[in-house]
């Protein structure tokens, strides 16, 4: 069974600029998380996505950062315009129906100068 | 609110020695708890959970944690350690269909 896939691996960019990572969770999977996790920190949820509905977008800083889910499957995250305190690495993970077991990704270390 | 406090940043030990990783979490109702793993450049896995039942949870790599509800507490252990079991441990707690709360971690170092 192939794992959570995220895009790119690592990102650098300058501030100011756009950015988007993209993420393929398990088949069959129908939660999906975004995280952000800082240096020494532990992950913490920017959005959680039952299918294609976003049910906790509450930390989401929705003046620069937006997702998306279509079709309830791959998802997209999005920054614009980074800033230089975005740079962190975000995690993605998906989640089967009827446990609380997630799964995450490798993760995109996103580096903002 | 719940929260997760995970006391040690780092805890180095020497190579078949016994580890404890502390955990705390703080919530007012019942809780589930988790300890995931991040392998060097990898995703965070989980290594064992908690949701009801027996309080003594194990994983198939030899650690187990152990749910102490008076001391709200779900520290981790494992009686001899390999070099292996170099990683980040992160403590977790949710409450059922809310969003899981993670620790800061604990990068264990195994010394040769």
């Amino acid at each position: 069974e192939a794992g959570v896939v995220q895009s790119p691996r690592y990102k650098i960019i300058e501030k100011k600029q756009p950015v988007a990572f993209w993420c393929n969770p398990i088949s069959g999977h129908n939660t999906l998380y975004w995280y952000r996790q800082n240096l020494g920190q532990g992950p913490e949820l920017l959005i959680r996505y039952e299918n294609e509905e976003a049910v906790d977008d509450s930390q989401l800083p929705k003046d620069r950062f937006s997702a998306e889910r279509l079709k309830g499957v791959d998802s997209t995250l999005k920054i614009q315009p980074a800033e230089l305190g975005d740079s962190a690495v975000y995690l993605c993970a998906s989640q089967p129906s009827e446990t609380y077991e997630q799964y995450f990704g490798p993760g995109t270390r996103l580096t903002v100068t | 609110a719940q929260s997760v406090t995970q006391l040690d940043s780092q805890v180095p030990v020497f190579e078949e020695a016994p580890v404890e990783l502390r955990c705390n979490y703080s919530s007012s109702v019942s809780v589930y708890l988790f300890w995931y793993v991040q392998y060097p450049n990898q995703g965070l896995q989980l290594l064992l959970k908690y949701l009801s039942g027996s309080t003594l949870v194990e994983s198939i790599n030899g650690f187990e944690a152990e749910f102490n509800k008076s001391q709200t507490s779900f520290h981790l252990r494992k009686p001899s350690v390999h070099i292996s079991d170099t990683a980040e441990y992160f403590c977790a707690v949710s409450h059922r269909d809310d969003k899981i709360i993670f620790g800061k971690g604990t990068r264990l170092h195994i010394l040769p």
